[in-house]
């Protein structure tokens, strides 16, 4: 059961356009959203996250929109660079059941991102 | 800025061996998490300790354990290797959950032959 899902494998974009990364969550317990940049053979680099009381954060190049109603959250990068080309990692959180801090990640399947000069 | 460390970086093993991975939280980091990816897939959460206890555990085999020390750092022991058991193994830190600081160190290559 995939309770969070990145329903695009890939997306190609030109170097300066804006790129949109999607993802869609079922659990609704879920209140912290990640999204992680990943090279291979390395570790998830943190990119930004938003907490499930706001509807937008951004950080520099970096928006994330949040939908609540809709389970979706989406990324955005504008002006896209090639550097940007990478996995996209969505991941999701929810307050431990003993109440004290969030938990575990769970993690969408990624999105191969590619920026062309 | 100090980040997660894992050690080795890369390790091969036979079947049936065992493997012992070592995650070195970044200080003042009091929950480390353990995540497997397989080959093509997302990685999937295993274990959790916060301060020291076993906080939250997920799709980790039996064969697997783990345990967090009173230097906060954490090994992942890993017996009766299988092939499928071939994935990187990434360690995370923070401290109090998600919002702090939730830092990924670059994993371990584990390779079952």
């Amino acid at each position: 059961d995939q309770q969070v899902k990145q329903n695009s494998p890939s997306l190609s974009v030109q170097e300066g356009r804006i790129s949109i990364l999607n993802c869609d969550y079922t659990n609704s317990m879920f209140d912290y959203f990640l999204w992680y940049k990943k090279y291979p053979a390395e570790g998830p680099t943190f990119l930004i996250s938003i907490s499930s009381i706001k509807d937008k954060n951004e950080d520099g190049r970096f928006t994330v929109f949040l939908n609540k109603s809709a389970k979706h959250l989406s990324l955005h990068i504008v002006p896209s660079q090639p550097g940007d080309s990478a996995v996209y990692f969505c991941a999701a959180s929810a307050y431990n059941a003993g109440g004290t801090s969030y938990g575990k990640l769970t993690f969408g399947q990624g999105t191969i991102l590619t920026v062309h000069p | 800025a100090a980040g997660v460390i894992q050690s080795p970086r890369h390790l091969i093993k036979e079947k049936r061996e065992t493997a012992t991975l070592k995650c070195y939280p970044i200080p003042r980091h009091d929950t480390v998490y353990w995540y497997q990816q397989g080959p093509g897939q997302d990685p999937q959460f295993l274990i959790s300790f916060y301060e020291k206890m076993q906080s939250d555990k997920g799709s980790i085999p039996d064969r697997f354990s783990a345990q967090q020390f009173s230097d906060y750092h954490s090994e992942l022991n890993m017996s009766s290797l299988e092939l499928g058991d071939s994935a990187l193994y990434f360690c995370a830190s923070s401290y109090e959950g998600v919002g702090y600081g939730y830092t990924f160190g670059s994993g371990t290559r584990l390779t079952v032959v």
